[in-house]
């Protein structure tokens, strides 16, 4: 969906690096949310922001950290990046009072 | 942990022919939703059936809901090579509002 982009969309890092991943949206959506999909698994929620005020840790919060900048900007840092991390890491966003979230298209991070 | 398991993991039909996936989850819900996801893209909502609903359709969609035996089915009708992807079930739970937990999903492959 071209709503909602992510930058970038594949990177290669090595163990002990910080790395961003960043999200814009615009579908004036309040709410947006990190997600990461390891193979032949479902999402999991690693941190979603209902506003730009309101940050919430998700499943699994832990080695990463978020910014929301703006209504239609999130980024994602991994903070010392770890091999378990390699992953497709999704953004997606939501309008509040509504159920259904629009993903972007993904950056596959690989973390040697 | 994940909500919501799919079965099977894995479905390949002839083209024309119905496919069904089933997903179960454990705690109450207030919606539950199929998604889909062309290989290692970002994932695209098919359909919301909310809690006090048992049925519903959209286009080749067919989307049951028992809330008694947590549980949903998702059935695609005359399916097309292109419905190619893997699907999978989200839900809110009861206390979680604009929170989504997704299962493993069901992939499924339509031989032309």
């Amino acid at each position: 969906d071209a709503d909602v982009t992510q930058t970038p969309r594949n990177r290669i890092t090595k163990t002990g690096k910080r790395i961003m991943l960043e999200c814009s949206q615009t579908k004036g959506h309040d709410r947006m949310y990190w997600y990461r999909q390891d193979p032949g698994l479902g999402l999991q929620l690693i941190y979603y922001s209902f506003d730009v005020k309101d940050i919430n840790k998700g499943e699994i919060s832990d080695g990463y950290s978020v910014s929301r900048q703006a209504q239609a900007k999130f980024s994602l840092s991994l903070e010392s990046a770890i091999p378990n991390q390699t992953a497709l890491y999704f953004c997606a966003t939501s309008m509040a009072g509504r159920e259904t979230q629009y993903f972007g298209p993904g950056t596959r991070l690989l973390v040697l | 942990s994940q909500q919501g398991e799919e079965d099977p993991q894995a479905l390949s039909i002839q083209e024309g022919e119905n496919a069904t996936m089933n997903c179960s989850y454990k705690t109450s819900i207030n919606n539950l939703q199929w998604y889909r996801q062309n290989s290692g893209r970002g994932l695209v909502h098919l359909i919301l059936i909310r809690s006090n609903e048992r049925e519903k359709h959209s286009g080749r969609l067919r989307v049951t809901l028992d809330t008694s035996k947590k549980s949903s089915s998702l059935l695609i009708t005359a399916s097309r090579a292109a419905d190619t992807a893997s699907y999978f079930c989200a839900t809110t739970p009861g206390t979680s509002y604009g929170k989504l937990t997704f299962g493993q999903g069901t992939i499924l492959t339509v031989h032309p």
